[in-house]
């Protein structure tokens, strides 16, 4: 069985460029989380998805940020228009169902910002 | 102040050597604690996941959890040259799908 995959594994833009990361959950894994880690920090929650629904939003940092996941499958996330401070690896994660607990995490996306 | 204070270390130790890593929190609204390994330039991998406070052991490795203290620890026994990784202790307030809360992570080197 197919992990977590993510696209690209790393990304390179200008300040005020746009950017897109797609994660491509479990198959049949209806939770998907995208998590952050900024450079010395850590790994923060942005937001999760039930199949296609936001179920929770509360860590997206600002309205820059635009997660959708179309038909309960894959996600996007699109940082648009780009600031330093958005450099970080992205994480994606999925989960089968409510209530199971365990994570699986992609390979993260490495996005840096000049 | 973070919800979650781990030592990002680095922590070096020789093989076969008796590893402890902990974790403070402060939110008392935790009620689940993992541990996840994670080796370089990939994603976090669930090792150790326990409820509330006690013990939990899998093979070479220990979880305990002390809500009194909010104290959450992770002892590695007989370490080997593959247990090097970082290790982020994370939490959760409820079961089920449920947004994590990391901490900063501790990066182990264990020397052959």
């Amino acid at each position: 069985e197919a992990g977590v995959t993510q696209f690209p594994s790393h990304s390179v833009i200008e300040k005020g460029q746009t950017v897109t990361l797609r994660c491509d959950p479990i198959s049949g894994h209806d939770n998907l989380y995208w998590y952050r880690r900024v450079m010395g920090k850590e790994i923060k929650f942005l937001l999760h998805f039930v199949k296609e629904s936001k179920q929770d939003e509360s860590g997206m940092p600002n309205n820059r940020f635009l997660a959708e996941r179309t038909g309960g499958t894959y996600s996007t996330l699109k940082v648009q228009p780009a600031e330093l401070e958005d450099s970080g690896v992205y994480f994606c994660a999925s989960s089968p169902k409510w209530g199971d607990y365990e994570q699986y995490f992609g390979p993260g996306t490495r996005l840096t910002v000049t | 102040q973070k919800e979650v204070e781990q030592d990002p270390g680095p922590l070096s130790v020789p093989e076969g050597a008796i590893v402890s890593l902990n974790c403070t929190y402060s939110n008392s609204a935790f009620q689940y604690f993992m541990w996840y390994r994670q080796y370089s330039r990939k994603g976090p991998e669930l090792l150790m996941y326990t409820y509330s406070s006690g013990n939990k052991e899998d093979g070479r490795f220990t979880a305990q959890v002390d809500k009194s203290s909010k104290y959450i620890s992770l002892f590695i026994r007989d370490s080997q040259p593959s247990d090097s990784a970082t290790y982020l202790c994370a939490m959760s307030v409820r079961q089920g799908a449920q947004k994590l809360v990391f901490g900063q992570g501790t990066r182990l080197t264990i020397n052959p």
